[in-house]
């Protein structure tokens, strides 16, 4: 069973606008969830985290709302920008040191 | 400082052959891990490591082992090869400062089984 989803593969936003990537989880006994940028023929580096005991963290132009209630968690993109095409993986984390991904969202940015 | 390295970038083995991949890290991480990377699938880990001499199973261990001599080091190996396992693989490793197990990932080897 899928723990982490991330049901839209794709999403186009314009420059300038705000993306929103969203993933949903199942398991209520994760209490980190990170966020990871991937671009073509590299390796994912990490965005943003936030711990469950929070609804929002912010970093620059990065935004993570989490809903626990809803077991739904957002990235908000503000003002996107055309070096933020890239795959947005989240991720969370039960404190096994291990961390479960989503299927990951490609976002195109478009000048 | 090099971060996360990975060794070779690029193989393409004929089905039933063995290869090893190489991770090295320089941040004196204690958790390692290795992903393979498939169209749709999102990152799946194979085997990982919390310490030097340790390792366990993750959600796709089978036609993979792993070991860990070194704090440095996580190598990856494949005993026979089948087309099933190409992939992309990804080798990262964390510490465990924060409860969040942020991940640092190499730039990948991309493996293709003919």
């Amino acid at each position: 069973d899928q723990q982490v989803k991330q049901n839209s593969p794709s999403l186009s936003v314009q420059e300038g606008r705000i993306s929103i990537l969203n993933c949903d989880y199942t398991n209520s006994m994760f209490d980190y969830f990170l966020w990871y940028k991937k671009y073509p023929a590299e390796g994912p580096t990490f965005l943003i985290s936030i711990s469950s005991i929070k609804d929002k963290n912010e970093d620059g132009r990065f935004t993570v709302f989490l809903n626990k209630s809803a077991k739904h968690l957002s990235l908000h993109i503000v003002p996107s920008q055309p070096g933020d095409s890239a795959v947005y993986f989240c991720a969370a984390s039960s404190n096994t040191g291990k961390l479960i991904f989503g299927q990951g969202t490609t976002l195109q940015v478009k000048p | 400082n090099a971060g996360v390295t990975q060794t070779p970038k690029f193989r393409v083995l004929k089905t039933g052959q063995s290869m090893t991949l190489l991770c090295a890290q320089d941040m004196n991480h204690e958790y390692m891990y290795w992903y393979r990377q498939d169209p749709g699938m999102g990152l799946r880990l194979i085997h990982y490591s919390v310490g030097e001499g340790t390792t366990a199973k993750g959600e796709v261990p089978d036609g993979y082992n792993v070991s860990r001599l070194k704090k440095q080091n996580f190598l990856l190996g494949l005993e026979s090869a089948a087309p099933s396992q190409t992939s992309v693989y990804f080798c990262a490793s964390s510490d465990t400062l924060t409860g969040a197990y942020e991940q640092y990932f190499g730039p990948g080897t991309r493996l293709t089984v003919t």
